[in-house]
């Protein structure tokens, strides 16, 4: 199974609204980013975590909560956004042992947030 | 510091016809990897091939080719006889021990095929 899955597909909020985001993989893998892509860009890595933990946020707002429930679960809490948060959010995750830049990466569907 | 260029932002072919994707890459590490992803509309990344620095030989895989050329520092993916449903948005990822712990990708821009029935 080389499935990640995302859930919602589709999120319309208000700004002051709180939502969640979830991602969920059963590769066996122990690490799992967040990754936000605008319309006609690449993906931007937001957060990485690596054994249920967090190891790297690239200087992403505090509006964005990631939590990594278990090996197999990642969140992303959403609390106050803003319109230009509208974006699609993308889920991935790689083995973890190893030279880490050597394992490709395995993305979900994403999810398209409409902030209003 | 990495970097990947993909210099055609879009192009159109008539189905039936190949068409090469171009990837150049820039990074001061002797070890990386080279990544290719294909996004269709729906918005999923599909991963395609990991290529090493160290493994020059070319690959093909079905109608999917990549040439990779350590001389030139450029990583090209051609589809043969190309398909409607090879349309997407096609992105090449550079990764290495300069990304660090993050095991960031550097992505490319990306390139828009579209294929014309």
């Amino acid at each position: 199974d080389t499935e990640v899955t995302q859930t919602p597909k589709h999120l319309v909020m208000g700004m002051t609204n709180k939502k969640s985001l979830k991602c969920e993989q059963h590769m066996g893998h122990r690490a799992m980013y967040w990754y936000k892509q605008k319309a006609k860009k690449p993906p931007e890595l937001m957060f990485v975590y690596s054994y249920e933990k967090l190891s790297i946020n690239e200087s992403v707002p505090s509006r964005f909560s990631p939590e990594c429930p278990n090996s197999s679960l990642l969140n992303l809490h959403l609390h106050a956004l803003q319109p230009e948060d509208s974006a699609l959010y993308l889920c991935a995750s790689s083995q973890a042992q190893g030279r880490p830049y050597y394992n490709e990466q395995f993305f979900g569907p994403g999810t398209r947030l409409t902030v209003l | 510091a990495q970097k990947v260029t993909q210099a055609q932002t879009e192009i159109s072919v008539v189905e039936k016809e190949d068409v090469t994707l171009d990837c150049v890459y820039e990074t001061r590490d002797t070890t990386y990897y080279l990544f290719w992803y294909k996004q269709p509309p729906s918005g999923e990344l599909v991963f395609l091939i990991r290529r090493n620095s160290f493994d020059e030989q070319n690959e093909i895989s079905g109608r999917y080719s990549w040439n990779f050329q350590k001389s030139t520092s450029s990583f090209n993916f051609t589809i043969t006889a190309s398909q409607v449903v090879d349309s997407a948005v096609y992105f090449c990822a550079l990764s290495s021990i300069s990304s660090g712990s993050a095991r960031q990708l550097t992505f490319g821009s990306g390139t828009q095929l579209t294929v014309l029935p």
